[in-house]
């Protein structure tokens, strides 16, 4: 069956220090999608990347990167300098088959909280 | 280009009522989806329409319904309220090949 699996309820750290989420998903499927959403506290999910099953690459944005592992099905999210307007909770989703805009199965969430 | 808008924003219904949301699809979307999101926990797939037609259905009970009209809106109807029905509800829409468009949610709470 697939599963999203979040470990990490809520993690505190002080600006400017890195942190990395864990992602860890399960799925029978060979074609699948992986996605990071950012929540704020006013409840918008907002898109932050999709990585196909395909493409193991790893991605940067600005101060956000991407760790995608097949052999041990991690998808993992790191923010380098943090800032207090990285506090939200993060959510990590699969999507499963060739179409992305399928049902998304989402982990738990992990709450970010960056202290000043 | 517009997003996604849901409306209302914040809701309470008593236990056995019925409730309907609404979402306005983004310009050019011509799917939409809608989730449940319970405190604290990630969201649910309830169901997604695509043209007109339900695409997919989630586990969740007959009496959560939706429609998708011809401009692509969508409305999520519940009926026979129960308190675990109180949750944020989530609406995005979609195009093939594309990525999802959230709204800002209904906040539900059934007391």
């Amino acid at each position: 069956a697939q599963k999203v699996t979040q470990a990490q309820t809520e993690i505190s750290v002080v600006e400017k220090e890195d942190v990395t989420l864990d992602c860890v998903y399960e799925t029978r499927d060979t074609t699948y999608y992986l996605f990071w959403y950012k929540q704020p506290p006013s409840g918008e999910l907002v898109f932050l990347i999709r990585r196909n099953s395909f493409d193991e690459q790893n991605e940067i944005s600005g101060r956000y990167s991407w760790n995608f592992q097949k052999s041990t099905s991690s998808f993992n999210f790191t923010i380098t300098a943090s800032q207090v307007v990285d506090s939200a909770v993060y959510f990590c989703a699969l999507s499963e088959g060739s179409d992305s805009n399928y049902q998304l199965i989402w982990g738990a969430g992990t709450k970010l909280i960056i202290k000043p | 280009e517009t997003g996604v808008t849901q409306s209302p924003t914040h809701l309470i219904k008593t236990r056995g009522q019925q409730v309907t949301l609404r979402c306005s699809s983004q310009s050019g979307h011509n799917t939409v989806s809608w989730y449940q999101q319970a405190l604290g926990q990630g969201p649910q797939f309830i169901f997604q329409y695509y043209r007109e037609e339900e695409n997919g259905r989630g586990n969740f009970p007959p009496r959560f319904s939706g429609l998708q009209f011809p401009n692509y809106s969508s409305e999520l109807n519940v009926n026979a309220l129960e308190l675990d029905d109180s949750a944020l509800y989530l609406c995005a829409s979609s195009n093939r090949g594309g990525g999802y468009t959230f709204g800002s949610g209904t906040r539900l709470t059934v007391v």
